[in-house]
């Protein structure tokens, strides 16, 4: 089973700031198939990012996404109000896995 | 627009049977798989299960296996979870989404709570 391990667990940011999330995974895999959920208090999961660097649907440009191999980032270039929530990556090949996730938090 | 709602979350008791309804719109249902994914109260979000297109596939964490049944009603464009002999770590917040294996998790159900509570 392939684990994916996120850091750092919370960030403190101010807006304006760029937020730099980091997803480890413990073997390769293909960057296809690695994704960036964002989620705030009470809601559902939605989708930022898949295939390791393309944006989903209405994600503002702000957002992006790297990496290859076991080591992923998503980066926010500058941080709106809104921006400030719980972050996940995941893999979807063989099989499906969750990091632990990343809060953004206001500082 | 697609649309995923989940029902069916209810407050049961150790040992006892759920059964969760998603029902799909907006989209051609029969045409891509699904997934049921969970998140404990406080905690983050783990993978349950999943059924292919046509039904004929499925997976299962191993925390659920032998206990929680995927199925599908293509005709009615609707997904089920059977959940039996269910235990107290199995309180968690449920949430249906439109794809699987190989398919990003692009849109998501706002999810039904299931309370595994004496």
């Amino acid at each position: 089973e392939i684990v994916l391990t996120q850091s750092p667990g919370t960030l403190s940011l101010s807006p304006g700031e760029r937020a730099t999330l980091s997803c480890r995974a413990s073997q390769s895999i293909s960057s296809s198939y690695l994704a960036w959920y964002q989620q705030k208090p009470g809601q559902a999961p939605r989708l930022l990012i898949y295939g390791a660097s393309s944006r989903a649907t209405g994600i503002p440009d702000r957002f992006s996404g790297s990496g290859s191999g076991t080591d992923f980032t998503l980066t926010i270039s500058r941080l709106e109000p809104e921006d400030f929530a719980v972050y996940y990556c995941q893999q979807y090949g063989s099989s499906l896995t969750f990091g632990g996730g990343t809060k953004v938090e206001i500082k | 627009e697609v649309q995923l709602l989940e029902s069916g979350g209810a407050l049961v008791q150790p040992g006892g049977s759920l059964r969760l309804s998603c029902a799909a719109s907006g989209f051609t249902f029969r045409s891509y798989a699904m997934t049921w994914v969970r998140q404990a109260p406080g905690k983050g979000l783990e993978w349950v299960s999943h059924i292919t297109a046509s039904g004929g596939n499925t997976n299962y964490a191993d925390s659920v296996k032998g206990r929680f049944t995927i199925s599908r009603d293509n005709s009615k464009s609707t997904l089920f979870l059977q959940m039996n002999s269910l235990r107290t770590e199995d309180t968690a917040v449920y949430y249906c989404a439109k794809g699987g294996f190989w398919e990003v998790l692009r849109v998501w159900g706002q999810g039904t709570l299931a309370t595994v509570s004496s």
